[in-house]
């Protein structure tokens, strides 16, 4: 087992251009988070699934924002018609309990 | 809401220096404690936990203690090494939303030889 895994681990992209990103996490770990952190800032909370359902989304999650687990096991999060303010590392994590998760090493967008 | 405020940075210490890293929250409830550690170039990393008031974290010569009366989880080490160098983040997991852990802005700490 190599972890929770993230691709691409840079995303250079135009503003307004849809980019999706991909998460795999540990095997056996039925929770997946998704994160964002901006330079100088601790992570903030995106978006949680429990194996495939979506218990929990954070209002900086717009309309603009999707995510999935389709089988419970591998996320994507999608961003549409993305912003510059969107720039920032986008880091997934996954655990079996909630008080001891792993994170993968980001994915890295910068929109132009 | 439940928030975390830590210790700006940068700190920067000499090798076989004492650090303390300062952390206190808001929460309801008794919310778990943790600090995460994010080496140059690598994702973040548990470095402790506390799950419950007086509990202490450690791991790697680092220890922490969960004060519930000062609300605070600050982050010591004896004598610190030049591989310490990194950014070290308090964060809490909520009881009101165990599902997702709430971080502090970070604290980044370089250890000069």
């Amino acid at each position: 087992d190599t972890g929770v895994s993230q691709d691409p681990r840079h995303k250079i992209t135009k503003r307004g251009q849809n980019v999706t990103f991909r998460c795999d996490p540990i095997s056996e770990h039925n929770r997946l988070y998704w994160y964002r952190q901006t330079l100088g800032q601790g992570p903030e909370f995106l978006t949680y699934f429990q194996n495939e359902a979506q218990l929990e989304k954070s209002r900086l999650l717009s309309d603009r924002f999707s995510a999935e687990r389709p089988k419970g096991s591998f996320s994507t999060l999608e961003i549409q018609r993305t912003e510059q303010g969107d720039s920032a590392m986008y880091l997934c994590a996954s655990g079996e309990e909630a008080h001891l998760v792993f994170f993968g090493s980001g994915t890295q967008l910068s929109v132009l | 809401g439940d928030s975390v405020t830590q210790m700006e940075g940068p700190v920067t210490l000499s090798e076989e220096a004492f650090l303390t890293i300062n952390c206190t929250y808001t929460a309801t409830g008794y919310p778990s404690l943790f600090w995460y550690v994010q080496y140059p170039g690598e994702g973040l990393q548990l470095l402790l936990k506390a799950t419950k008031a007086d509990d202490k974290g450690s791991n790697k010569g680092f220890e922490a203690t969960y004060r519930k009366e000062t609300t605070s989880f600050h982050l010591e080490k004896g004598s610190v090494q030049v591989s310490d160098s990194a950014v070290y983040f308090c964060a809490l997991s909520a009881v009101s939303s165990a599902s997702k852990i709430i971080f502090g802005s970070g604290t980044r700490l370089s250890i000069r030889p």
